[in-house]
């Protein structure tokens, strides 16, 4: 069975500062996997995705992800966040042999001024 | 503007009253999934579709129903909704299932079920 991990349910951090959200996966080979980002009262929009090559990914507002074989996870990153970065954040994973997508349950941002 | 559209954005309805939730994509894709939302379980999968008249069950099917008669539309069905359903649902779409393909959500719809 393929699950999903973000360890982080909720993350506070302060406007300027660095941002990492944790994702892990459990699965055999390497998937394909992708962040997407939840504004209040949005739907998900990407943010990147990763599905070979390079394991550092540029994404969209400055998010960055990188991909890590040997520890399974999926990182995303971003060195200085805004007050508009808050928001739900999830991890989602698809299996490379059946295409099965899985998301995380998600991580919620907080910026405080 | 490529989008998916869901209506109503907001629904509070009764135990058994039998309700659509309709969605649409004017990016001509091939694969249109519906997904609940719930507090710390992320999305689940319902139903998804690869191509017109093609549907098959996600994770959680139990008590809902999908059709896919245009390769635009992807309505969600829920013939007698009980309490349990009450959920955030967001449908999307994207060129095909494969892992290169990400998906496009619309802005969900909020359903009670009282």
């Amino acid at each position: 069975a393929q699950s999903v991990t973000q360890p982080d349910i909720h993350i506070t951090v302060s406007e300027g500062a660095s941002l990492e959200l944790r994702c892990n996966y459990s699965y055999g080979a390497t998937p394909y996997l992708f962040w997407y980002v939840q504004s209040p009262g949005q739907g998900l929009q990407l943010l990147l995705k990763y599905f070979s090559g390079d394991t550092l990914v540029q994404g969209i507002k400055g998010f960055e992800a990188e991909f890590k074989r040997s520890q399974s996870s999926f990182n995303l990153r971003k060195p200085s966040v805004h007050w508009s970065d808050a928001a739900e954040y999830f991890c989602a994973v698809v299996r490379s042999n059946d295409y099965k997508l899985s998301f995380g349950a998600g991580t919620t941002v907080t910026v405080r001024a | 503007e490529a989008q998916v559209t869901q209506n109503p954005r907001y629904l509070i309805t009764v135990t058994g009253k039998k309700l659509t939730v309709t969605c649409s994509q004017n990016m001509n894709h091939e694969y249109m999934s519906w997904y609940r939302q719930d507090p710390g379980l992320g999305l689940r999968q319902i139903y998804y579709s690869m191509n017109v008249e093609v549907t098959d069950k996600g994770d959680v099917p139990e008590g809902y129903k999908v059709s896919r008669k245009e390769k635009r539309n992807f309505p969600l069905i829920l013939e007698s909704p009980s309490p349990n359903q009450t959920s955030l649902y967001f449908c999307a779409s994207s060129r095909g299932q494969g892992g290169d393909s990400p998906l496009h959500f619309g802005n969900g719809t909020r359903l009670t079920v009282t």
